[in-house]
Protein backbone atom coordinates (compact mmCIF):
# COMPACT_ATOMS: atom_id res chain seq x y z
CA UNK A 1 0.00 0.00 0.00
CA UNK A 2 1.67 2.85 -1.40
CA UNK A 3 1.62 5.91 1.29
CA UNK A 4 2.05 9.65 0.16
CA UNK A 5 3.68 10.22 -3.19
CA UNK A 6 4.99 13.50 -3.66
CA UNK A 7 6.64 14.81 -7.43
CA UNK A 8 9.42 15.84 -7.51
CA UNK A 9 11.82 15.09 -4.94
CA UNK A 10 14.02 18.49 -5.74
CA UNK A 11 13.72 21.73 -7.25
CA UNK A 12 16.29 24.47 -8.19
CA UNK A 13 14.36 27.59 -9.47
CA UNK A 14 14.74 31.15 -10.64
CA UNK A 15 13.31 34.71 -7.82
CA UNK A 16 10.76 35.36 -9.41
CA UNK A 17 9.38 32.44 -11.25
CA UNK A 18 6.76 30.02 -10.41
CA UNK A 19 6.56 26.11 -9.16
CA UNK A 20 4.31 23.44 -9.32
CA UNK A 21 4.44 20.50 -6.69
CA UNK A 22 2.62 17.22 -6.78
CA UNK A 23 1.37 15.00 -3.96
CA UNK A 24 -0.94 11.75 -4.42
CA UNK A 25 -2.13 10.91 -0.85
CA UNK A 26 -2.51 7.66 0.60
CA UNK A 27 -5.03 5.31 -0.35
CA UNK A 28 -8.40 5.40 1.38
CA UNK A 29 -7.33 9.13 2.88
CA UNK A 30 -9.75 12.39 1.09
CA UNK A 31 -7.75 15.14 2.94
CA UNK A 32 -4.63 16.84 1.43
CA UNK A 33 -2.74 19.34 4.22
CA UNK A 34 0.20 21.24 2.45
CA UNK A 35 2.95 22.54 5.01
CA UNK A 36 6.39 24.64 4.42
CA UNK A 37 9.46 23.55 6.46
CA UNK A 38 12.52 25.67 6.34
CA UNK A 39 15.92 23.91 7.76
CA UNK A 40 16.10 23.40 11.05
CA UNK A 41 12.10 24.46 12.15
CA UNK A 42 8.80 22.53 12.58
CA UNK A 43 6.56 22.28 9.50
CA UNK A 44 3.93 25.45 8.94
CA UNK A 45 0.62 24.97 7.85
CA UNK A 46 0.18 26.44 4.10
CA UNK A 47 -3.46 25.03 3.57
CA UNK A 48 -6.00 21.73 3.83
CA UNK A 49 -7.68 20.37 0.71
CA UNK A 50 -10.93 18.32 0.89
CA UNK A 51 -13.91 17.45 -1.74
CA UNK A 52 -11.18 19.99 -4.11
CA UNK A 53 -12.20 23.26 -2.06
CA UNK A 54 -9.13 25.00 0.23
CA UNK A 55 -11.03 24.68 3.68
CA UNK A 56 -8.64 26.10 5.97
CA UNK A 57 -5.54 28.47 5.27
CA UNK A 58 -2.37 29.29 7.20
CA UNK A 59 -0.34 32.70 7.00
CA UNK A 60 0.76 32.56 3.32
CA UNK A 61 0.44 35.07 0.84
CA UNK A 62 -1.75 34.72 -2.36
CA UNK A 63 1.35 33.79 -3.94
CA UNK A 64 0.89 30.11 -2.64
CA UNK A 65 -2.17 28.72 -4.28
CA UNK A 66 -3.68 25.02 -4.40
CA UNK A 67 -5.92 22.62 -6.00
CA UNK A 68 -7.23 19.17 -5.23
CA UNK A 69 -8.26 16.81 -7.98
CA UNK A 70 -11.50 14.39 -7.97
CA UNK A 71 -9.06 11.50 -7.08
CA UNK A 72 -7.94 13.64 -4.24
CA UNK A 73 -4.63 14.66 -5.49
CA UNK A 74 -3.42 18.04 -4.97
CA UNK A 75 -1.04 20.37 -6.22
CA UNK A 76 0.52 23.41 -4.77
CA UNK A 77 1.34 26.70 -6.70
CA UNK A 78 4.10 29.05 -5.89
CA UNK A 79 3.99 32.48 -8.11
CA UNK A 80 7.18 35.06 -7.77
CA UNK A 81 9.37 33.20 -6.16
CA UNK A 82 11.30 34.89 -3.17
CA UNK A 83 14.75 33.56 -2.08
CA UNK A 84 12.65 32.98 1.41
CA UNK A 85 10.68 30.37 -0.53
CA UNK A 86 13.40 27.76 -0.18
CA UNK A 87 11.90 25.05 1.97
CA UNK A 88 11.06 21.77 2.12
CA UNK A 89 7.08 21.43 1.32
CA UNK A 90 5.48 18.53 2.56
CA UNK A 91 1.91 17.13 1.65
CA UNK A 92 0.50 15.35 4.22
CA UNK A 93 -2.67 13.12 3.75
CA UNK A 94 -5.42 12.41 6.35
CA UNK A 95 -9.42 10.80 6.38
CA UNK A 96 -11.21 14.11 6.94
CA UNK A 97 -13.01 12.44 9.88
CA UNK A 98 -9.86 12.10 11.92
CA UNK A 99 -6.50 13.69 12.85
CA UNK A 100 -3.95 10.56 11.66
CA UNK A 101 -1.90 12.78 9.12
CA UNK A 102 0.71 10.37 6.86
CA UNK A 103 3.37 12.61 5.36
CA UNK A 104 5.50 12.65 2.11
CA UNK A 105 8.96 12.82 1.90
CA UNK A 106 8.63 16.57 0.73
CA UNK A 107 9.96 18.42 -2.27
CA UNK A 108 13.00 20.11 -1.73
CA UNK A 109 12.75 23.69 -3.21
CA UNK A 110 15.96 25.84 -3.63
CA UNK A 111 15.61 29.23 -5.36
CA UNK A 112 18.56 30.54 -6.46
CA UNK B 1 -2.32 31.36 21.18
CA UNK B 2 -1.19 29.69 18.29
CA UNK B 3 2.25 28.89 19.50
CA UNK B 4 3.44 25.26 20.61
CA UNK B 5 7.37 25.91 22.49
CA UNK B 6 9.35 22.99 22.30
CA UNK B 7 12.78 21.89 24.32
CA UNK B 8 15.35 21.52 24.42
CA UNK B 9 16.45 22.10 21.12
CA UNK B 10 19.09 19.48 20.99
CA UNK B 11 19.83 16.32 23.11
CA UNK B 12 22.41 13.71 23.72
CA UNK B 13 22.03 10.75 25.70
CA UNK B 14 23.94 7.29 25.82
CA UNK B 15 22.53 4.18 24.70
CA UNK B 16 20.17 2.64 27.08
CA UNK B 17 19.33 6.39 28.84
CA UNK B 18 15.96 8.33 29.33
CA UNK B 19 15.30 10.83 26.33
CA UNK B 20 13.00 13.66 27.73
CA UNK B 21 11.94 16.17 25.38
CA UNK B 22 9.27 18.76 26.75
CA UNK B 23 6.20 20.83 25.13
CA UNK B 24 4.20 23.69 26.27
CA UNK B 25 0.66 24.68 24.66
CA UNK B 26 -1.51 28.26 25.18
CA UNK B 27 -4.77 27.23 23.27
CA UNK B 28 -7.16 25.13 25.32
CA UNK B 29 -8.97 24.43 22.66
CA UNK B 30 -6.22 21.91 21.42
CA UNK B 31 -7.53 18.39 22.19
CA UNK B 32 -4.97 16.18 19.94
CA UNK B 33 -1.20 15.97 20.90
CA UNK B 34 1.04 14.19 18.64
CA UNK B 35 4.47 13.47 18.40
CA UNK B 36 6.75 12.86 15.18
CA UNK B 37 9.91 11.37 14.34
CA UNK B 38 11.90 12.76 11.51
CA UNK B 39 14.98 11.47 10.03
CA UNK B 40 17.42 13.41 7.51
CA UNK B 41 15.38 13.44 3.83
CA UNK B 42 12.34 12.18 4.72
CA UNK B 43 8.95 13.25 6.18
CA UNK B 44 7.96 13.41 9.53
CA UNK B 45 6.44 10.40 11.06
CA UNK B 46 3.68 9.74 13.62
CA UNK B 47 4.95 8.58 17.16
CA UNK B 48 2.41 7.98 19.36
CA UNK B 49 -0.48 11.08 19.76
CA UNK B 50 -2.69 11.78 23.41
CA UNK B 51 -5.80 13.46 23.90
CA UNK B 52 -6.36 15.47 26.54
CA UNK B 53 -9.10 12.97 28.92
CA UNK B 54 -5.56 10.62 29.76
CA UNK B 55 -2.40 12.00 31.36
CA UNK B 56 -0.33 9.08 29.74
CA UNK B 57 0.26 6.80 27.37
CA UNK B 58 2.76 4.40 26.47
CA UNK B 59 3.66 2.34 23.76
CA UNK B 60 6.38 0.07 23.48
CA UNK B 61 9.54 2.39 24.54
CA UNK B 62 7.97 5.49 23.66
CA UNK B 63 5.49 7.58 26.56
CA UNK B 64 3.93 10.66 26.64
CA UNK B 65 2.87 11.99 29.71
CA UNK B 66 0.01 14.99 29.84
CA UNK B 67 -1.00 17.69 31.92
CA UNK B 68 -3.80 19.77 31.12
CA UNK B 69 -3.71 21.80 34.39
CA UNK B 70 0.12 23.16 32.89
CA UNK B 71 -0.57 23.33 29.08
CA UNK B 72 2.33 21.09 29.27
CA UNK B 73 3.12 17.35 27.60
CA UNK B 74 6.62 15.62 26.86
CA UNK B 75 7.79 12.98 25.57
CA UNK B 76 10.30 10.16 27.05
CA UNK B 77 11.87 7.59 25.25
CA UNK B 78 13.09 4.45 27.62
CA UNK B 79 16.11 2.68 26.42
CA UNK B 80 17.24 4.82 23.94
CA UNK B 81 19.12 3.37 21.41
CA UNK B 82 21.33 4.93 18.29
CA UNK B 83 18.30 4.51 15.94
CA UNK B 84 16.04 6.76 17.83
CA UNK B 85 18.54 9.56 16.58
CA UNK B 86 16.96 12.10 14.83
CA UNK B 87 14.69 15.14 15.37
CA UNK B 88 11.49 14.98 17.05
CA UNK B 89 8.39 17.31 16.60
CA UNK B 90 5.53 17.90 19.00
CA UNK B 91 2.41 19.06 17.79
CA UNK B 92 -1.40 20.35 18.71
CA UNK B 93 -4.35 20.69 16.87
CA UNK B 94 -8.05 19.67 17.20
CA UNK B 95 -11.58 18.97 15.35
CA UNK B 96 -11.77 22.91 15.82
CA UNK B 97 -8.58 23.07 13.65
CA UNK B 98 -9.74 21.38 10.83
CA UNK B 99 -7.10 18.65 10.75
CA UNK B 100 -4.48 21.40 11.22
CA UNK B 101 -1.43 21.02 13.20
CA UNK B 102 0.80 23.39 15.17
CA UNK B 103 4.19 22.30 15.38
CA UNK B 104 7.14 23.14 17.72
CA UNK B 105 10.61 23.90 16.62
CA UNK B 106 11.86 20.29 17.55
CA UNK B 107 14.40 18.82 19.32
CA UNK B 108 17.97 17.08 17.30
CA UNK B 109 18.55 14.10 19.45
CA UNK B 110 21.63 11.78 19.14
CA UNK B 111 22.11 8.82 21.06
CA UNK B 112 25.61 8.17 21.53
CA UNK B 113 26.70 3.79 21.43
Amino acid sequence: DAGVTQSPTHLIKTRGQQVTLRCSPKSGHDTVSWYQQALGQGPQFIFQYYEEEERQRGNFPDRFSGHQFPNYSSELNVNALLLGDSALYLCASSPWSGNGYTFGSGTRLTVV
Amino acid sequence: QQQVKQSPQSLIVQKGGISIINCAYENTAFDYFPWYQQFPGKGPALLIAIRPDVSEKKEGRFTISFNKSAKQFSLHIMDSQPGDSATYFCAAGGNNQGGKLIFGQGTELSVKP
